[in-house]
């Protein structure tokens, strides 16, 4: 199994510019993750999606931030416009959902934004 | 990745000696637990885990200890390796909403050769 992938790896923008994360997640799971992580303020869980249905996007910051899933094995975070303050690593987690199922992480995608 | 704030808690072991990390957690009804191994530039990596109808598990060099009576957990690493120098955290899981993982802020492990 790949794991989750996340693309791309590194990104660097300019501020007010859009930017696109995606994520796939570990076939056969049904939970996705979008996560930020930061110096500051650690992992902070942005949203959720079952069964690509946003469950729950009470992390997410602003409405500068918007997350999809069109289908199982896919899904994307947008910023726009991106600001400085949205630098961050940003996460892709997938599980089945069960009530405290592992979530898997992928690798990352560290956001510059100048 | 760093975890919260400019201080990461930090423990220096020596190469072959075992070692111990500490986490308190919040959530009296929080019935699962995970550690995390998150290496510089990577994501988190699942370790281990323990569910609350236990009190210890083992894993191979990895052994995580649950008491629930004073809401604290440890993860031991046996006959440390440098390959274990890494960001170590604890998660939670949140009953009323079943789905989401609540992280400690981690603790950094050092190996000294």
């Amino acid at each position: 199994d790949a794991g989750v992938i996340q693309s791309p790896r590194h990104e660097v923008t300019e501020m007010g510019q859009e930017v696109t994360l995606r994520c796939k997640p570990i076939s056969g799971h049904n939970s996705l993750f979008w996560y930020r992580q930061t110096m500051m303020r650690g992992l902070e869980l942005l949203i959720y999606f079952n069964n690509n249905v946003p469950i729950d996007d009470s992390g997410m910051p602003e409405d500068r931030f918007s997350a999809k899933m069109p289908n199982a094995s896919f899904s994307t975070l947008k910023i726009q416009p991106s600001e400085p303050r949205d630098s961050a690593v940003y996460f892709c987690a997938s599980s089945f959902f069960k009530p405290g199922d592992t979530q898997y992480f992928g690798p990352g995608t560290r956001l510059t934004v100048l | 990745g760093e975890s919260v704030g400019l201080h990461l808690p930090t423990l220096s072991v020596q190469e072959g000696d075992n070692s111990i990390i500490n986490c308190a957690y919040s959530n009296s009804a929080s019935d699962y637990f995970i550690w995390y191994k998150q290496e510089s530039g990577k994501g988190p990596q699942f370790i281990i885990d323990i569910r609350s109808n236990m009190d210890k598990r083992q894993g191979q060099r990895v052994t995580v200890l649950l008491n629930k009576t004073v809401k604290h957990l440890s993860l031991q690493i046996a006959a440390t390796q440098p390959g274990d120098s890494a960001v170590y955290f604890c998660a939670e899981n949140d009953r009323d909403s079943s789905y989401k993982l609540i992280f400690g802020s981690g603790t950094r492990l050092l190996v000294r050769p």
